[in-house]
């Protein structure tokens, strides 16, 4: 069945390091891809998505390409604050699959010391 | 209201009793989700509703769990005879009208129940 596999955490970063959190995937049908992010005390917000094979979703200096290749969608950013510390979920959504439905990875916990 | 609303947000319960946790959608969501998060897991999906009617439950894990939408907005899912492994946050989510299976649709999720059973 889907499935999605990232990283495991924790994950800890000096303020303004680059941060790669690797996220690979197996699904039957053509997903879209995304990352969630957790803020401590917070609900899932959605952070970005690709809908397509060579797709880049990007926000708040967040950005990972969609990669049927190598069916990844690594996250990366670039300088990361203090204020980024959170867990970041990677998930799937296959229309051919798993009806529909997120299917997400188990989380990576980062956290940015300053 | 602006978000999804879940209520209670903590739920401390005995094991064996009766618990259930209620979800307040986006306005004019007409598909809303149920998920279950472990601690240290992702979310895991339990059930989807399109309107009033269960589209997929396949999630749920057993008989003791159920979930209704009467009017097609408020949700609620219900536990019974709850077990120390119910012990989760129960994350409920909406979207706009064409469900899972159409791909413009961002799923937004509100800040879940967290249920522990002692």
């Amino acid at each position: 069945g889907d499935s999605v596999t990232q990283m495991e955490g924790p994950v800890t970063l000096s303020e303004e390091a680059f941060l790669t959190i690797n996220c690979t995937y197996t699904a039957t049908g053509y997903p879209s891809l995304f990352w969630y992010v957790q803020y401590p005390g917070e609900g899932l917000q959605l952070l970005l998505k690709a809908t397509k094979a060579d797709d880049k979703g990007s926000n708040k200096g967040f950005e990972a390409t969609y990669r049927k290749e190598t069916t990844s969608f690594h996250l990366e950013k670039g300088s990361v604050q203090v204020s980024d510390s959170a867990v970041y979920f990677c998930a799937l959504r296959d229309y051919g699959g798993s009806q529909g439905n997120l299917i997400f990875g188990k989380g990576t916990k980062l956290s940015v010391k300053p | 209201g602006a978000g999804v609303s879940q209520t209670p947000s903590n739920k401390v319960t005995e094991k064996g009793k009766y618990v259930e946790l209620r979800c307040d959608p986006i306005s004019g969501h007409t598909a809303l989700y149920w998920y279950r998060q472990s601690l240290g897991q992702g979310p895991e999906f339990l059930i989807y509703f399109q309107g009033t009617g269960a589209a997929d439950d396949s999630g749920l894990p057993n008989d003791r769990f159920f979930a209704v939408r009467p009017e097609g907005s408020v949700s609620t899912l219900k536990i019974q005879r709850t077990e120390r492994g119910d012990s989760a946050v129960y994350l409920c989510a909406s979207s706009q009208g064409g469900g899972p299976n159409y791909s413009g649709n961002t799923i937004y999720f509100g800040e879940g129940s967290w249920l522990t059973v002692v």
